[in-house]
């Protein structure tokens, strides 16, 4: 069963950069299969898809938020990250990670991690 | 203004079939399938639909979907009290430069 698990501080404080984690268990993150993605989630609204890296390091970036973003991989610790610069509180969210099915026209999320919240607070 | 379009808002009671729509556009749901997510209160979203209609294993058989055009839209059928939550449905989109994208998400309240 494949589990994802977030991990990274619960506060940044404005203008500093956001590291997060995302470990992978019961799967290599390997897999020719699959992507693998962060989402995120302000308070109270709806999901705002970040990016998504292949093994291989290929990225797509969400183009909002492009300029600040950087999505790496870690095959040897079967672990991918994010890090985000320029913390705003608009940066509030709960920042979930994601395995993507990514085919022709046709991709999902799934399964997702528990999430993590992260407030940009000083 | 979000690429998909859905009402904020949906409700029925128990053993109703509700329906939520996910409007789209032709660089959106006209061009890639569309893939609905469950996120119950206080936990993560859950793939519901993929493929526009298919159900991944472990899902009841009373959500369904489609999609027509630049449209989709997700029915519940016999609503069950365990299926308040927030429903989101969400494609790929070849404008600028490609991105994911999801609906603002409908509130399913059972009464």
């Amino acid at each position: 069963q494949v589990q994802l698990q977030e991990s990274g501080p619960g506060l940044v404080k404005p203008s500093q950069t956001l590291s997060l984690t995302c470990t992978v268990s019961g799967d290599s993150i390997r897999s020719s299969d699959y992507y693998w993605s962060w989402i995120r989630q302000q308070p109270g609204k709806g999901l705002e898809w970040i990016g998504y890296i292949y093994h291989s390091g290929t990225t797509y970036y969400n183009p909002s938020l492009k300029s600040r973003l950087t999505i790496s991989v870690d095959t040897s610790n079967n672990h991918f990250s994010l890090k985000l610069a320029s913390m705003t509180a608009a940066d509030t969210a709960v920042y979930y990670c994601a395995r993507v099915w990514v085919g022709v026209a046709n991709n999902w999320f799934d399964p997702w991690g528990q999430g993590t919240l992260v407030s940009v607070s000083s | 203004q979000s690429v998909l379009i859905q009402p904020p808002s949906v409700s029925g009671t128990p053993g109703q079939r509700v329906t939520i729509s996910c409007s789209g556009t032709s660089s959106s749901i006209g061009s890639n399938t569309v893939t609905w997510y469950q996120q119950l209160p206080g936990t993560a979203p859950k793939l519901l639909i993929f493929g526009n209609s298919q159900r991944p294993s472990g899902v009841p058989d009373r959500f369904s979907g489609s999609k027509s055009g630049t449209s989709a839209s997700l029915a519940i059928s016999g609503l069950q009290s365990e299926d308040e939550a927030d429903y989101y449905c969400a494609a790929w989109d070849n404008s600028l430069n490609g991105r994911y994208v999801f609906g603002p998400g409908t509130k399913v309240t059972v009464l």
